[in-house]
């Protein structure tokens, strides 16, 4: 299994530019979500998904879109990039039974706005 | 509003010594509590979990305390290891969501040969 991938690993945009993180997960897990990570900050959820077809914002939506068309994928779409979405972006995947908790993050991916 | 407080940025201990790293919620909401590691440029990984039903959770090294009167959770790892030097992330979420976590900002633990 590979996990939680995440592409690009890292990305510079210019003001107004739109560009789609993607990420992908073979575990068959069917809730995932977007965080974004500033220095000196905890992460922070942007959206999220409980399956596909179903997504719903976080703390932190504003500038961002998602979509889950299928239960492996879910890319969060910047639309107009702003210096304020330099941060580190963060998908995870994520699986729970009540009895078991299970849930991986991919490696990031580095996005400056210049 | 910071929901999840990890007020020490920093914790250096010595190899073999006890590491504990503290947090604080205000939220009674939450009832389900995580802790995270990660190491620089890359994702977080999942530590250890505990319930609000639970007031300890033990695994390996690692025991995760809960008090839910004084909304406190603390993390013990012992014997420390210079491999445990990371960032920890303290989380927390209601309803068992574990998609749907507010993060504290972190303690960066070190390790010391």
């Amino acid at each position: 299994n590979a996990g939680v991938t995440q592409t690009p690993k890292f990305q510079v945009l210019k003001t107004g530019q739109s560009m789609t993180l993607q990420c992908a997960q073979d575990m068959n897990h069917e809730y995932m979500s977007w965080y974004r990570q500033d220095p000196g900050m905890g992460l922070r959820l942007i959206h999220y998904s409980v399956g596909a077809g179903i997504t719903d914002q976080g703390e932190v939506p504003n500038g961002y879109n998602v979509s889950r068309s299928t239960t492996e994928d879910f890319p969060l779409r910047l639309l107009s990039a702003a210096p304020s979405q330099t941060s580190v972006y963060f998908c995870a995947s994520s699986y729970w039974t009540g009895g078991k908790n299970e849930q991986f993050f991919g490696p990031g991916t580095r996005l400056t706005v210049l | 509003d910071q929901q999840v407080k990890q007020n020490s940025p920093s914790l250096s201990v010595q190899e073999g010594r006890i590491s504990i790293l503290n947090c604080d919620y205000t939220n009674s909401m939450f009832d389900y509590f995580l802790w995270y590691k990660k190491y620089p440029a890359e994702g977080p990984t999942f530590l250890i979990s505990i319930s609000s039903i639970k007031d300890k959770n033990e695994d390996g090294r690692f025991t995760v305390f809960l008090n839910k009167s004084a909304k406190h959770l603390s993390l013990h790892i012992v014997p420390s290891q210079p491999g445990d030097s990371a960032v920890y992330f303290c989380a927390a979420t209601s309803g068992g969501s574990n998609y749907k976590l507010t993060f504290g900002k972190g303690t960066l633990l070190t390790v010391n040969p």
